[in-house]
């Protein structure tokens, strides 16, 4: 089937500084891709909603500029979580919507997520 | 705006045993998708189970069925034989433009 990777699984970093993740879809052109944020045992909380070429829809309560998403192709988004504190350590997690799939609203599949560790 | 509630923060079953997980959800839309989400301790998201909310044939993928009711809003998952595999965070979630997540069910199976 499908298959979205994240990258990196795991990333610590100091506070102040910027940290890049990575969503691919790898076998299929993802029109649409969606940014979770999850706190330990709670729900996946929406972020943004990322379209390839257009700029993100952020969810409310979500500081763009604190975390920037770009999907500058049909196979890759990326968020940047910019000036990290301590308090944006979560687990970030992605999913991309494969339009061809036989779903009138496309194939959903999730990335592995990935781990913030702000110090 | 859309909500989804699942009510039952954890539930137990006994190996072998049938249980079912709630789910209601709230939207003004027509057109719309549910899903089943399970998360093991990996913390990969896996499909267990969608229905497509035009459709009035309950949703059935194995063990794994839903009693979809469109009119009260509800989307239940019932495991049947439950396995000591089933054990996970389960989430119910809705789809139209986005998909939404319901605080989801952790539920523990006992051998």
């Amino acid at each position: 089937g499908a298959v979205v990777s994240q990258h990196p699984s795991r990333v610590i970093c100091k506070s102040g500084t910027s940290v890049k993740i990575e969503c691919r879809s790898l076998d299929f052109q993802a029109t649409t891709m969606f940014w979770y944020r999850q706190f330990p045992k709670q729900s996946l909380m929406l972020m943004a909603t990322s379209n390839e070429g257009s700029k993100a829809t952020y969810e409310q309560g979500v500081e763009k500029d604190k975390f920037l998403i770009n999907h500058a192709s049909l196979t890759l988004s990326t968020l940047t979580v910019t000036s990290a504190h301590p308090e944006d350590s979560s687990f970030y997690i992605c999913s991309a919507r494969d339009p061809s799939g036989s779903w009138k609203t496309g194939e959903l599949f999730f990335g592995e997520g990935s781990r913030l560790t702000v110090l | 705006a859309q909500t989804v509630t699942q009510s039952q923060p954890e539930m137990s079953v006994q190996e072998a045993e049938t249980v079912t997980l709630s789910c209601t959800y709230d939207t003004s839309e027509s057109d719309y998708y549910l899903f089943w989400y399970k998360q093991p301790p990996s913390r990969q998201m896996i499909l267990v189970i969608r229905q497509e909310a035009y459709k009035q044939q309950n949703a059935t993928e194995n063990r794994f069925s839903v009693n979809f009711q469109k009119a009260a809003k509800s989307f239940s998952l019932k495991i049947s034989d439950s396995q000591l595999g089933d054990a996970a965070m389960y989430f119910c979630a809705y789809f139209s433009d986005k998909i939404i997540f319901g605080k989801g069910t952790r539920l523990h199976i006992l051998p």
